[in-house]
């Protein structure tokens, strides 16, 4: 089982803001940089932000990322239709020596 | 552009073995380290396996260790997964993924393959 806590769903009207949070402990989150990925229906994984808080070329600036301590959060604003997916934290694990993901959060514009 | 591109998955039985493959392209490939995720049908990802760019350095997660081996040709632009001893509980799809940079530890998965998928299954 996954050692990163996410809210299994979450959902908002189009327009609106989401939050998801991601819980770790002090031998991932709190000793490491969180990245996050999007995962469409039926695609693979892609980059959805990294380091914490940045973004890769071409993801628009609707989505953010922060992290305090062993917990992170990802936020969108301005939700769109498209942006209907499931949302992974991730990081590396001192005491596993691995990595690790969150259990997931489904996004839903309701 | 980046290409990464698995192959290999199929069907295995219980204790089978087979070896997955995932062939880069668009970039540098003996300068990134490269990993392993795998997803269970309609469940979350979990991390497999990491290589360093020079294959120097792996990592596995406790659930695959001492069954799969990760190793890479960076002659030929590709990355392998060797998976012996296989569970039902390996059925997924495997995705191979880039990493940022060379080291296999800590970082980030900058791209991302379609998948393959393998079940295990009698």
């Amino acid at each position: 089982q996954s050692v990163l806590t996410q809210p299994p769903s979450v959902s908002a009207a189009p327009g609106q803001k989401v939050t998801i949070s991601c819980s770790g402990s002090s031998s991932n989150i709190g000793n490491s940089f969180v990245s996050w990925y999007q995962q469409l229906p039926g695609t693979a994984p892609k980059l959805l932000m990294y380091e914490n808080n940045k973004r890769p070329s071409g993801m628009p600036d609707r989505f953010s990322g922060s992290k305090s301590g062993t917990s992170a959060t990802l936020g969108i604003t301005g939700l769109q239709t498209g942006d209907e997916a499931d949302y992974f934290c991730g990081t590396w694990d001192t005491s596993l020596s691995g990595y690790v993901f969150g259990t997931g959060t489904k996004v839903t514009v309701i | 552009e980046v290409q990464l591109l698995e192959s290999g998955g199929g069907l295995v039985q219980p204790g089978g073995s087979l070896r997955v493959s995932c062939t880069a392209s668009g970039f540098t490939f003996s300068n990134y380290a490269m990993t392993w995720v795998r997803q269970a049908p309609g469940k979350g990802l979990e991390w497999v396996s990491a290589i360093s760019s020079s294959g120097g350095s792996t990592y596995y997660a406790d659930s695959v260790k001492g069954r799969f081996t990760i190793s890479r040709d960076n002659s030929k632009n590709t990355l392998f997964l060797q998976m012996n001893s296989l569970r039902a509980e390996d059925t997924a799809v495997y995705y191979c993924a880039k990493k940022e940079d060379g080291s296999g530890s800590y970082g980030y998965l900058v791209y991302w393959g379609q998948g393959t998928l393998v079940t295990v299954s009698s």
